[in-house]
């Protein structure tokens, strides 16, 4: 079962408009979740994270957004740069049950375009 | 300093060979993850360890995986018997410690069964 979802494989955005990537989860354990981002060839590279303690967490022009209720998280990033083209990946851990390994969703491409 | 570094970066086998696939973490961090991605899917958690030990193998998908990290620094994941099917890019990442921590990533070890 997908306990992680991010049902967008792709968002195509302006540059300088914002991105908003979504992401939804199905285990109600999960307890911290992260964004990573990932160019071709390379490793996944760590965004930014939020604990289930809180609904928001924002760092220069991404912010997390974290909907407990509906198990749902967003990232927005704004304004967008054709730098951030990149897939995104949406990640979860259930820390005081599971540890920390991570659960990741299938990724979305996005592109900015100039 | 240093990032998390994967040898090799390619590897092309035969169905039915032996395959060993190196990670080098992040000097200093104590938890290292081993990850398996597939086309078009995100990272799969295969093992983690704390230190030397295997603090969690539930993602392992058979007894012809397995991992060491006997100094508690590198570690080798070790596939035997290949399938096609293993065919994928393996993830290594590193963090200072296991809980509440964004995990740093190698760049992957792309391998081919043929």
């Amino acid at each position: 079962d997908q306990q992680v979802k991010q049902n967008s494989p792709s968002l195509s955005v302006q540059e300088g408009r914002i991105s908003i990537l979504n992401c939804d989860y199905t285990n109600s354990m999960f307890d911290y979740f992260l964004w990573y981002k990932k160019y071709p060839a390379e490793g996944p590279t760590f965004l930014i994270s939020i604990s289930s303690i809180k609904d928001k967490n924002e760092d220069g022009r991404f912010t997390v957004f974290l909907n407990k209720s509906a198990k749902h998280l967003s990232l927005h990033i704004v304004p967008s740069q054709p730098g951030d083209s990149a897939v995104y990946f949406c990640a979860a851990s259930a820390q005081e049950t599971s540890g920390s390994r991570l659960t990741f969703g299938e990724g979305t491409q996005l592109t900015v375009n100039p | 300093g240093a990032g998390v570094s994967q040898t090799p970066s390619n590897k092309v086998t035969e169905k039915g060979k032996y395959v060993e696939l190196r990670c080098d973490p992040i000097s200093g961090h104590t938890a290292l993850y081993w990850y398996r991605q597939s086309l078009g899917q995100g990272p799969e958690f295969l093992i983690y360890f704390q230190g030397t030990g295997a603090a969690d193998d539930s993602g392992l998908p058979n007894d012809r995986f397995f991992a060491v990290r006997p100094e508690g620094s590198v570690s080798t994941l070790k596939i035997q018997r290949t399938e096609r099917g293993d065919s994928a890019v393996y993830l290594c990442a590193s963090s200072p410690r296991g809980s509440y921590n964004e995990q740093f990533f190698g760049p992957g070890t792309r391998l081919t069964v043929l």
